[in-house]
């Protein structure tokens, strides 16, 4: 079965750059979460989208920005990167926003030096 | 053998035993609740999820119990194996209306042989 598609997998970037990670959702799944993973840490919700539409804010910062495209793909923007920046990027896909089950991808794992 | 979170985030258990692990949550609002396993390296997997109205609910060889009353979910594996090792997240859906789930801290899972 499909599953969700993050890329790229690795992405090494310098203190002060931008970093685009991209989110694939499993087909027909229409609401799209984005998690920040670090080291040894739980995963902190960032955003969400809905049928393309911002639903649901959680701890992103203003550095970063993201959005759902028609074909419901997602893209996270982040900007002025900082070292602290550095993370597992996890994002998640439902039908529905409602109570449903999320599935994860593999994640992106972002190393800022 | 038994964690209680927090205060023991590892959990060692031979093969063949049972493994209990739990999670204190933090919305007495919330009304969904998943546990995820995580594998190093890969994102969170789905393993059973409850809803509010619920108090027990089993799946292949794990059972989730909810009790609302002290805000506690737990996760019971029958017969552990050693690929059940990996860090273990209860989550709950703690805005209304919305999926977005908020990550207890995980417990890591340890099976010997």
């Amino acid at each position: 079965a499909a599953g969700v598609i993050q890329s790229p997998r690795h992405l090494i970037k310098e203190k002060r750059e931008t970093a685009t990670l991209k989110c694939y959702p499993i087909p027909r799944h229409d609401t799209v979460y984005w998690y920040q993973q670090g080291p040894g840490q739980d995963p902190q919700f960032l955003i969400s989208f809905y049928e393309k539409m911002q639903s649901d804010k959680g701890s992103i910062p203003d550095r970063f920005s993201a959005q759902q495209f028609s074909d419901y793909h997602s893209e996270l923007n982040m900007s002025s990167l900082e070292l602290g920046d550095s993370a597992l990027y996890f994002c998640a896909s439902s039908l529905g926003q409602m109570n449903t089950e999320a599935f994860f991808g593999q994640g992106t794992r972002l190393t800022v030096v | 053998g038994e964690s209680v979170g927090l205060h023991l985030p590892t959990l060692s258990v031979q093969e063949g035993d049972n493994s209990i692990i739990n999670c204190a949550y933090s919305n007495s609002a919330s009304d969904y609740f998943i546990w995820y396993k995580q594998e190093s390296g890969k994102g969170p997997q789905f393993i059973i999820d409850i809803r509010s109205n619920m108090d027990k609910r089993q799946g292949q060889r794990v059972t989730v119990l909810l009790n609302k009353t002290v805000k506690h979910l737990s996760l019971q594996i029958a017969a552990t194996q050693p690929g059940d090792s990996a860090v273990y997240f209860c989550a709950e859906n703690i805005n209304s209306g919305y999926s977005t789930l908020t990550f207890g801290k995980g417990t890591m899972l340890l099976v010997s042989p």
